[in-house]
């Protein structure tokens, strides 16, 4: 069960957009539609961003994106805000009927 | 409105237990998976177990397995973690979440272990 690798950190101006990846294997992330994403701001509890790779739940803002290639998700968000700055975590599904988090990036909006 | 509160968090001695609770309200929580997520100080999400909404399988992360459980009381709508032989690194805030097979789409607001001697 080893966490998900993520770019400890990204950044980009005011009305940008960048990407996070998520990178796994097989057995989690290129194996299974059940790829999600959390934002979570500094003492905050984690908000749902996107599940099943590419849909997002009622009321989330469709500047935030998600998408797949192989054993790699990734969110993008465009038009970048001030407000996007937080902690992003991708999850997945496992082989072993579990789920398995990345480690997290901090993004930073210059 | 849906709504997770867990209970249960505190200081204890390393090799103690704990049980944490999470009480469910404003959704049919007996038709739900739930799961437990931890989040270390200053650290990343960390997966740690689910129940099916019947409770008739659960599902452990390596770092736990052997030591916590999760329960559910689906008359109660109310989630549980028995947490044995507790470890430092088990220092945690715990939160309870819903899994409606589209991520997890809410959370409660987390309660604090610290183990500690």
């Amino acid at each position: 069960q080893s966490a998900l690798t993520q770019p400890a950190s990204v950044s980009g101006s005011p009305g940008q957009s960048i990407t996070i990846s998520c990178t796994g294997t097989s057995s989690d992330v290129g194996g299974y539609k059940y790829v999600s994403w959390y934002q979570q701001h500094p003492g905050k509890v984690p908000k749902l961003l996107i599940y099943d790779v590419t849909n997002r739940p009622s009321g989330v803002s469709n500047r935030f994106s998600g998408s797949k290639s192989g054993n790699t998700a990734s969110l993008t968000i465009s038009g970048l805000q001030a407000e996007d700055e937080a902690d992003y975590y991708c999850s997945s599904y496992t082989s072993s009927s579990t789920w398995v988090f990345g480690g997290g990036t901090k993004l930073t909006v210059l | 409105q849906v709504q997770l509160v867990e209970s249960g968090g505190g200081v204890v001695q390393p090799g103690r237990s704990l049980r944490l609770s999470c009480a469910a309200s404003g959704f049919t929580f007996s038709t739900y998976g739930m799961h437990w997520v931890r989040q270390a100080p200053g650290k990343g999400l960390e997966w740690v177990a689910v129940i099916w909404f019947d409770g008739s399988n659960e599902y452990y992360a390596d770092s736990v397995k052997g030591r916590f459980t999760i329960s559910r009381d689906n008359s109660k709508d109310t989630l549980f973690l028995q947490m044995n032989s507790l470890r430092a690194e088990d220092t945690a805030i715990y939160y309870c979440t819903r899994d409606p097979e589209a991520g997890f789409d809410y959370w409660g607001q987390g309660t604090l272990v610290t183990v500690s001697s």
